[in-house]
């Protein structure tokens, strides 16, 4: 996962609190994403950025917002953490070349 | 982006067993990938597909792209413990950049 830093890995929130994650590339990649994945339902993606300045909505982008502020850095926001938002998220970039997604290493969420 | 099915979820296999993950669609597709992610990892690309019957090997490995590309598959032949995870295939995006993923097979492999 060389060239995408996700942090934090690990947050634990109560319900109603908000949280920012955070995503930065180093590859100079224009396509970023967010996926959440959860035990028996694969990934599934929640919002991706095909450029700076834009982003467009995935499958489950329902109780998130996100921001491409500049080419490096794409956030997720929860503005009120639910339980069902317990997960573990990736962010993900889009290579050049071939189209494959490099991954981060994930961030693990808990909400109580 | 383009909706697949992938069966089955999970798989057992004995260690030297062979092993194969089926990634279906019902509409033709420009591409296919493959990720493979270990427990407590995160997805890994494999392989990419694009013609129309393709074929490509990695080890013990094979990848299948259907004469029809609405269908894949990938064959492990004579699992080892080190291919344990979960396996994801996931359609070309087109000119969209919206990638789905498949639900995934999670792959056992008893020693």
């Amino acid at each position: 996962n060389a060239g995408v830093t996700q942090t934090p890995k690990f947050q634990v929130l109560k319900t109603g609190q908000s949280m920012t994650l955070q995503c930065a590339q180093d590859m100079n990649h224009n396509s970023m994403y967010w996926y959440r994945q959860d035990p028996g339902m694969g990934l599934r993606l929640i919002y991706y950025s095909a450029s700076e300045g834009t982003t467009d909505k995935g499958e489950v982008p329902n109780g998130y917002n996100v921001s491409r502020l500049n080419k490096r850095e794409f956030s997720l926001r929860l503005e009120s953490a639910a339980p069902s938002q317990t997960s573990v998220y990736f962010c993900a970039i889009l290579g050049r070349a071939n189209e494959k997604l490099f991954f981060g290493s994930g961030t693990q969420l808990s909400v109580l | 982006g383009q909706q697949v099915m992938q069966i089955p979820q999970y798989q057992h296999v004995q260690e030297g067993e062979d092993f194969t993950t089926y990634c279906n669609s019902s509409t033709t597709l420009s591409n296919i990938q493959w990720y493979k992610q270990r427990p407590g990892g995160h997805p890994v690309f494999l392989i990419q597909l694009v013609k129309s019957g393709e074929v490509k090997k990695q080890k013990r490995l094979t990848f299948q792209f259907g004469e029809a590309k609405k269908n894949s598959s990938l064959h492990i032949t004579a699992t080892q413990t080190t291919d344990v995870g979960t396996y994801f295939c996931a359609p070309g995006s087109g000119n969209t950049g919206k990638l789905i993923f498949g639900q995934g097979t999670t792959l056992q492999v008893k020693p």
